[in-house]
């Protein structure tokens, strides 16, 4: 099975913030990689495909990238409504979720 | 507008059964990937199942022989069947669309329903 570990788990910063996610594959998934954001009590919302591929209606400030085994997530001006989790996924061999980064207010 | 709607949650004993039933709006289960994403409390997301535009169905190693994934077309509905339900089975249980134009493995999801909470408990 493929493990999926994000770093950090928890992330604080403030409005207008550049932040930046880590996930690292456990071997090689290529390209095939998601990003999704998840409030409280609501389903993941889908941010980033294929690494880097911008889901439509998700705000430019998001962006993707990586291959292989080594991704990131980078937020590039935080807005109050990004503040949440963030969970990436590899669908190189069915699929597996990170265990999320929770991005809170300083 | 796509819509996917889960029901069928609640509490159930270690050893029971439970149908958990996907009614989708939007598009058809007929011509899409549609799978079965999990959410124990706390955790992060764990895909179930998968059932495939053609018919063919996966599984999770950890619900193989306990769960099964099928569709009825006349209603435009995905279930879940799950059998010998066990406590780690516990989570919120969403039904989950593929992009109709992916490209690559279909195992990322655009839509999500709004999920039902599955509870196994004595």
């Amino acid at each position: 099975d493929i493990q999926m570990t994000q770093s950090p788990s928890t992330l604080s910063a403030s409005v207008g913030d550049r932040v930046t996610i880590t996930c690292r594959a456990s071997q090689n998934i290529k390209s095939w990689l998601a990003w999704y954001q998840q409030k409280p009590g609501k389903a993941p919302k889908l941010l980033i495909y294929r690494a880097s591929s911008l889901d439509s209606g998700v705000p430019s400030r998001f962006s993707g990238t990586g291959s292989g085994t080594d991704f990131t997530l980078t937020v590039s001006s935080l807005q109050p409504d990004d503040f949440a989790t963030y969970y990436c996924q590899q669908y190189n061999s069915y699929s597996t979720f990170g265990q999320g980064t929770k991005l809170e207010i300083k | 507008e796509v819509q996917l709607v889960e029901s069928g949650g609640g509490l159930i004993q270690p050893g029971g059964s439970l149908r958990l039933s996907c009614a989708v709006s939007g598009f058809t289960v007929s011509t899409n990937y549609v799978s079965w994403v999990r959410q124990a409390p706390g955790r992060g997301p764990e895909w179930v199942s998968i059932i495939y535009k053609g018919g063919d169905t996966y599984y999770a190693d950890s619900v193989k022989g306990r769960f099964t994934i099928s569709r009825d077309e006349s209603k435009n509905t995905v279930y879940l069947q799950m059998n010998s339900l066990r406590a780690e089975d516990t989570a919120v249980y969403y039904c989950a669309r593929v992009p109709l134009a992916a490209n690559g493995p279909p195992y990322f999801f655009d839509f999500w329903g709004s999920g039902t909470l599955v509870t196994v408990s004595s």
